[in-house]
């Protein structure tokens, strides 16, 4: 199965910097078949981007994906107060469909 | 607007059995795969479970496999899971999660708010 590994695992920043969180994938997505996903405390996962780069409906815009291969990325542009939770990676190019150990967004 | 709402978790002795339920409404039930996907206390996402918009493929993941049986009723827009054989390690928040597919092989485009199973003596 393929592992997605998550860096960095707790990111600090405040609100209005720029965010970029990476996830790298132990063998190649095929298609890119990757999303991120974005999860509040005490509150199901939401999800924000498919397809490595495509925003799922109603994510703002400030939320962009890119990447291919192994190594993938979701880049926040300008931080809400609303955006510090916790973001997962998660491949579906390849049974099963596996998702990576999490990253921490923090108020610095 | 989509809706997904579980149901059936609770405490269950490690070797019991439990049903979890999820309700869907907003969408045309049998035109998408389901899944359950799980999340240990503390702890990242497990997919666990899917099934067809038919309900003629199920998927299991391992640590599954065996123990666990996913169902629907496109007849009532609901997804099961029955778990048997119950462990530790399978205690976790159960999320009802709709495939962005009729196949369950795509990203989880939708999430109920989940339903607590906690597996101890």
């Amino acid at each position: 199965e393929i592992v997605l590994t998550q860096s960095p695992g707790t990111l600090s920043l405040s609100p209005g910097e720029r965010a970029t969180l990476s996830c790298r994938a132990s063998q190649s997505v095929r298609n890119n078949y990757l999303a991120w996903y974005q999860q509040k405390r005490g509150q199901a996962p939401r999800l924000l981007i498919y397809a490595a780069s495509s925003r799922a409906t109603g994510i703002p815009d400030r939320f962009s994906g890119s990447g291919s291969g192994t190594d993938f990325t979701l880049t926040i542009s300008r931080l809400e107060p609303e955006d510090f939770a916790v973001y997962y990676c998660q491949q579906y190019g390849s049974p099963p469909r596996t998702f990576g150990q999490g990253a921490q967004l923090e108020i610095k | 607007e989509v809706q997904l709402l579980e149901s059936g978790g609770g405490l269950v002795q490690p070797g019991g059995s439990l049903r979890l339920s999820c309700a869907a409404s907003g969408f045309t039930f049998n035109d998408y795969a389901m899944n359950w996907v799980r999340q240990a206390p503390g702890k990242g996402l497990e997919w666990v479970s899917g099934i067809s918009g038919s309900g003629d493929s199920t998927y299991y993941a391992d640590s599954v496999k065996g123990r666990f049986t996913i169902s629907r009723d496109n007849s009532k827009n609901t997804l099961s899971l029955q778990m048997n054989s119950l462990r530790a390690e399978d205690t976790a928040v159960y999320y009802c999660a709709k495939d962005a597919a009729r196949s369950s092989v795509y990203f989880f485009e939708y999430w109920g708010q989940g339903t607590l199973v906690t597996v101890s003596s």
